[in-house]
């Protein structure tokens, strides 16, 4: 059964800093993948997907994330953090069956 | 713009109640899922339905029933809650394809006494 790794439970970066937020999935073929964010109190909305292409997929809110057939991995990114990034992240994979990530939380200092 | 809507925010039962969680969703879409999450553990899917009257289980479907006698809303019921369904409760809708995304609500807060 496919399965998503999210390695970080919690990560703090100061403002203005470049994050990094990692993501490994398992299964043979390449799924379709997804990142979402939950701000507190709220519902996830979809900040990026790849299915094929480019490997570098462009989100919303200055979010990109980066797709590594060889290492499995599907990690978000961002130059520089805003303090309204604070929130939690899930990573998710879609074969015929969506699965989420423990989610990391991020937390921006000022 | 798109949207699911979940009947409460936060409620607040006690043991043995019955309870029922509503989602609605104005997308047309196909599918519909009910998913609980509790911190460290991200999204377990409980039940989900890709039609009308359909239904499947998901990953933890133990002490949960769903409805969907429509297709824009989908019906979560704890039939005799119990203190471990204490959670958060996150409805989700989108078109049928694994390519295409997830809509969430935003959640439903239940605690159960």
């Amino acid at each position: 059964a496919q399965s998503v790794t999210q390695p970080d439970i919690h990560i703090t970066v100061s403002e203005g800093a470049s994050l990094e937020l990692r993501c490994n999935y398992s299964y043979g073929a390449t799924p379709y993948l997804f990142w979402y964010v939950q701000s507190p109190g709220q519902g996830l909305q979809l900040l990026l997907k790849y299915f094929s292409g480019d490997t570098l997929v462009q989100g919303i809110k200055g979010f990109e994330a980066e797709f590594k057939r060889s290492q499995s991995s599907f990690n978000l990114r961002k130059p520089s953090v805003h303090w309204s990034d604070a929130a939690e992240y899930f990573c998710a994979s879609n074969n015929n069956d969506m699965r989420f990530g423990a989610g990391t939380r991020l937390t921006v200092k000022p | 713009d798109v949207k699911v809507t979940q009947s409460s925010r936060y409620l607040v039962k006690r043991t043995g109640e019955k309870v029922f969680l509503e989602c609605v969703q104005d997308m047309d879409h196909e599918n519909m899922f009910w998913y609980r999450q509790d911190p460290g553990l991200g999204l377990r899917l409980i039940y989900f339905s890709y039609d009308v009257k359909m239904k499947e289980k998901g990953d933890i479907p133990e002490g949960y029933s769903v409805s969907r006698e429509k297709k824009e809303r989908f019906s979560l019921i704890l039939e005799s809650a119990s203190t471990n369904q204490t959670s958060m409760y996150l409805c989700a809708s989108s078109l049928r394809g694994s390519y295409n995304e997830q809509f969430f609500g935003p959640g439903t807060r239940l605690t159960v006494l």
